[in-house]
């Protein structure tokens, strides 16, 4: 299994641009996290889905970005107009949630964001 | 609201020392307690997390309740113990994780 795959691995788009990036996740898996990356903030989340449905979309800056999850393999993040204090690290994640403790969540290699 | 909190962003020590990386929480309840780890050009992954009370490459991090820290400690560092580590908690009610800002740990030799 190559585990949580991210594409692009990098992008750099001018602002006013959109810019999608795209997951693949864990088959298997049924939560999947969009979480960014800033030197300011850290590492915090996005958007969470519990199959295929957003359980937490708190972390989702503002209506330039949304968020799909249209079946069980595959996930996208937009950002529609890109500016440049969104440039970051956005990293997906899954795991498999049922009743109970929580699950290991399975990190992509992340997406570098620049706009410029 | 939930946070986590890791005072020191950099960690240098030398082969063979002890090692400690401290983590701090605010959480209203009984948080689930982690460690990730991120070595160079590798993705972040989990290291331990409280539930397990197991050691993982000499590591082990005790949940104190009292003084809610959960801080990760190894006897003697190895080289190959350089990264970054991040100290995370989740709760019953959201499974998505809240990290602190992360600590770098450079074992010199």
């Amino acid at each position: 299994d190559a585990g949580v795959i991210q594409s692009p691995r990098h992008e750099v788009t001018e602002m006013g641009q959109e810019v999608t990036l795209r997951c693949k996740p864990i088959s298997g898996h049924n939560s999947l996290f969009w979480y960014r990356q800033t030197m300011m903030r850290g590492l915090e989340l996005l958007i969470y889905f519990n199959n295929n449905v957003p359980i937490d979309d708190s972390g989702m800056p503002e209506d330039r970005f949304s968020a799909k999850m249209p079946n069980a393999s595959f996930s996208t993040l937009k950002i529609q107009p890109s500016e440049p204090r969104d440039s970051a690290v956005y990293f997906c994640a899954s795991s498999w949630e049922g009743t109970g403790s929580y699950n290991e969540q399975f990190f992509g290699p992340g997406t570098r964001l620049t706009v410029l | 609201a939930q946070r986590v909190t890791q005072p020191e962003k950099l960690l240098s020590v030398f082969k063979g020392a002890p090692v400690e990386l401290k983590c701090n929480y605010s959480y209203s309840g009984s948080p689930e307690l982690f460690w990730y780890v991120q070595y160079s050009r590798q993705r972040l992954q989990l290291l331990l997390r409280h539930i397990s009370r197991e050691s993982i490459k000499g590591f082990t991090a005790d949940l104190n309740k009292g003084e809610t820290s959960f801080h990760l400690k190894k006897p003697f560092a190895q080289e190959e113990d350089s990264a970054m580590y991040y100290c995370a908690l989740s709760g019953p009610g959201r499974r998505a994780l809240t990290f602190g800002s992360g600590t770098r740990l450079q074992v010199q030799p």
